[in-house]
C-alpha cells in the first residue's frame, strides 16, 4: 500500500500570506498526486491533478508542484475563501489519501 | 453537467450490512475508461478510499476493507451500489460516491454531497 504524508497537519496564516503545503509519497507515484480542498460540510474539490494541472474554474493562485516522492501545493496569496482543509491523494496504485491540512486563520 | 447522489440508511446496528446507492447522470458507466468510486470521512478525520468499479465491471477494494466490501453497477439505472458487511460503530462516518474520470490521473472529479451513516444499537 502507498501511505501519503502531509505537513504540517495545520497551520495559522493572514489574508495576502504565501502558504505551502507539503505531501511526501512513501514510494515513487510520478506525477499522480491530486489535491483537494473541503471546507466544512461540503464534499471534497478538486484542485489540481497530475501534480501541477490546475482544474477548470481554480484561482491562478493555486499551484502544485513535484514528481515522484515529493509534492507541493501552494497558495501565492492567501484569500479568506480559502480556509479550508486540504487533502493530497494519489491515484497511481489504488487512491489514498493524506491525513489533510487545515489552514486555519490567524 | 455531472451529478451524484448517495442514498441509504442514515442509522444501522452493529454486525448489520450497510447498502447505500449512487444514483448519477451526466456520463454513462459504460463509456471507456470511466469509473464510480466510494470514499469514507468518519467525523473530524481524513478522507478514505473504499472501492471502485469501471466501465468493464472491473473492480478494486482498499486492501484493509477488502473482506467486508462488494461494489456492482446497474448501467440501465446509472447506479453504482456499495456493500459492507459486518458494520461497527468504527464505520460511522460521511459516505461519498464520485466520479473517476480517465483524463490525467484518473481521480475523482465529481463527488455527492455525502450522506452521514451512524453505527449504533
Amino acid at each position: 500500500d502507498i501511505q501519503m504524508t502531509q505537513s504540517p497537519s495545520s497551520l495559522s496564516a493572514s489574508v495576502g500570506d504565501r502558504v505551502t503545503i507539503t505531501c511526501r509519497a512513501s514510494q515513487s507515484i510520478s506525477n499522480f498526486l491530486n489535491w483537494y480542498q473541503q471546507k466544512p460540510g461540503n464534499a471534497p474539490k478538486l484542485l489540481i491533478d497530475a501534480a501541477s494541472s490546475l482544474q477548470s474554474g481554480v484561482p491562478s493562485r493555486f499551484s502544485g508542484g513535484g514528481s515522484g516522492t515529493d509534492f507541493t501545493l501552494t497558495i501565492s496569496s492567501l484569500q479568506p475563501e480559502d480556509f479550508a482543509t486540504y487533502y493530497c491523494q494519489q491515484s497511481y496504485s489504488l487512491w489514498t489519501f493524506g491525513q489533510g491540512t487545515k489552514v486555519q486563520i490567524k | 453537467q455531472i451529478t451524484l447522489k448517495e442514498s441509504g440508511p442514515t442509522l444501522v446496528k452493529p454486525t448489520q450490512t450497510l447498502t447505500l446507492t449512487c444514483t448519477f447522470s451526466g456520463f454513462s458507466l459504460s463509456t471507456y475508461g470511466v469509473g464510480v468510486g466510494w470514499i469514507r470521512q468518519p467525523p473530524g478525520k481524513a478522507l478514505e478510499w473504499l472501492a471502485l468499479i469501471y466501465w468493464d465491471d472491473d473492480k478494486r477494494y482498499s486492501p484493509s476493507l477488502k473482506s467486508r466490501l462488494t461494489i456492482t453497477k446497474d448501467t440501465s439505472k446509472n447506479q453504482v451500489i456499495l456493500t459492507m458487511t459486518n458494520m461497527d460503530p468504527v464505520d460511522t462516518a460521511t459516505y461519498y460516491c464520485a466520479h473517476r474520470r480517465m483524463a490525467g490521473a484518473g481521480t475523482f472529479d465529481s463527488w455527492g454531497q455525502g450522506t452521514l451513516v451512524t453505527v449504533s444499537s
